[in-house]
């Protein structure tokens, strides 16, 4: 399968400040990587799909202007959560796909202050 | 999309048990997969199976496309089997998942 990787794995955050998440796809050039999202004891959200070379597309729900993609590389996305609040604390997941399958990185736990 | 339900949302085991974790779907999928996520948080791909039945291990699982349901068995429980079981399905785009609310397993020694 493909191999994911997240950076940082955690980080903490004072309320206001901007926080980017990196996530690479280690093995294999990734024209399309998602996004998702993970409060406590819950499942996995789709907050939005990232494109090599275009726009993001966000799903139902989710701020663009509060979380910024970039899919600058044909292996690195990154997310920024601008002016982060204590309600974005959350468990941050990227995926890629291999065939038909989807191949997750290891995660990057926010909290903010 | 499709609206992905799984059963148990708890499930208690002492070592050694078997269980069986339920996914309904409420439409046709051509895209069916199921990942443990561990105590670390890294979902790990347990099967791709949209149909049909396969085996990894102690871990089987099987789709049955028509009536919209897949199952995964855990036999001899392990300790280390302990975390969240996940199925997801495909949501709009091929490779944009919609996850179930996971089922919760704890293995006691």
């Amino acid at each position: 399968g493909a191999v994911v990787s997240q950076h940082p794995s955690r980080v903490i955050c004072k309320s206001g400040t901007s926080v980017k998440i990196e996530c690479r796809s280690l093995d294999f050039q990734a024209t399309t990587m998602f996004w998702y999202r993970q409060f406590p004891k819950q499942s996995l959200m789709l907050m939005a799909t990232s494109n090599e070379g275009s726009k993001a597309t966000y799903e139902q729900g989710v701020e663009k202007d509060k979380f910024l993609i970039n899919h600058a590389s044909l292996t690195l996305s990154t997310l920024t959560v601008t002016s982060a609040h204590p309600e974005d604390s959350s468990f941050y997941i990227c995926s890629v796909g291999l065939a038909y399958e989807q191949f997750f990185g290891p995660g990057t736990r926010l909290t903010v202050l | 999309g499709i609206q992905v339900e799984q059963s148990p949302p708890d499930l208690i085991l002492q070592e050694g048990a078997n269980s069986t974790l339920r996914c309904n779907f409420s439409d046709s999928v051509n895209n069916l997969q199921w990942f443990h996520q561990n105590p670390w948080g890294q979902l790990i791909n347990l099967f791709y199976i949209p149909s049909g039945t396969k085996q990894n291990g102690r871990l089987s699982a099987t789709t049955v496309a028509t009536e919209r349901y897949s199952l995964l068995y855990i036999s001899s429980s392990q300790t280390t089997d302990s975390g969240v079981y996940f199925c997801a399905g495909p949501s709009g785009g091929y490779n944009k998942l919609i996850f179930g609310a996971g089922t919760r397993l704890a293995v006691h020694p």
